[in-house]
């Protein structure tokens, strides 16, 4: 069965400082791996997501992550954090596969990231 | 332009009322996913539906009744059974053929609904 975890509630960081948020998988095939990010209020927006080829992954508002098959993670990653990046994180992950059930996409219990200026 | 709206952006539902949340979407996508989310929480599952007229139970669906009579709706409504309602109400639709599973979901903007 897939499953996705997002070992930290919350992340703090200083404003110009770079943030990781942390992501990791499980799936039986080959994943599709997302990130979503949520404001107060609102639906899930898309970041980026991962389906093949280069292990680092370029999205919106200057977030980046990378695929890293051995560890079976995902992180999301920024070099520079703005006090507007402050929102909740949805890691996501779909196995590669025919059309079933199995291709809902498992959602990551999501991360708070905090931004202080 | 393409998308998915949900609506009412707020609802107030009495006590033993059963009300419905519309979700509707131009996006051709085949499928439509209901999540809850209550505060700081993530999501969970109540129903899907990856063709008209099927849906399938998620992880909470008790208390919730869905339909899929054409491809672009999906509303949900949420019964007297449903004893906590209180929460946010996301609806998502996404492409499901195979070889494009790599697209993602498409979200609506959400419901907030609240039992006064």
């Amino acid at each position: 069965a897939q499953s996705v975890a997002q070992p930290e509630d919350q992340v703090n960081v200083a404003e110009g400082n770079p943030l990781t948020v942390k992501c990791t998988y499980s799936v039986s095939g080959n994943p599709y791996l997302f990130w979503y990010v949520q404001y107060p209020n609102r639906g899930l927006q898309f970041l980026l997501k991962y389906i093949t080829g280069d292990n680092l992954v370029k999205g919106s508002y200057g977030f980046e992550a990378e695929f890293n098959k051995s560890q079976t993670s995902f992180h999301l990653k920024k070099p520079s954090a703005l006090v507007s990046d402050s929102a909740l994180y949805f890691c996501a992950v779909r196995e590669e596969g025919g059309y079933s059930s199995a291709s809902k996409i498992i959602f990551g219990s999501g991360t708070r990231l905090s931004i202080r200026p | 332009d393409g998308g998915i709206t949900q609506s009412p952006k707020y609802l107030f539902r009495k006590e033993g009322q059963n009300v419905t949340l519309s979700c509707e979407q131009n996006l051709n996508h085949d499928a439509m996913y209901w999540y809850r989310q209550d505060p700081g929480q993530g999501l969970r599952l109540i129903y899907y539906s990856q063709i008209v007229n099927d849906f399938q139970k998620g992880d909470i669906a008790e208390g919730y009744s869905v339909s899929r009579e054409k491809k672009e709706s999906f509303p949900l409504t949420v019964t007297s059974a449903q004893k906590n309602p209180t929460a946010f109400y996301l609806c998502a639709s996404s492409i499901l053929r195979t070889g494009l599973l790599s697209y993602g979901y498409t979200f609506g903007s959400g419901t907030r609904l609240t039992v006064v």
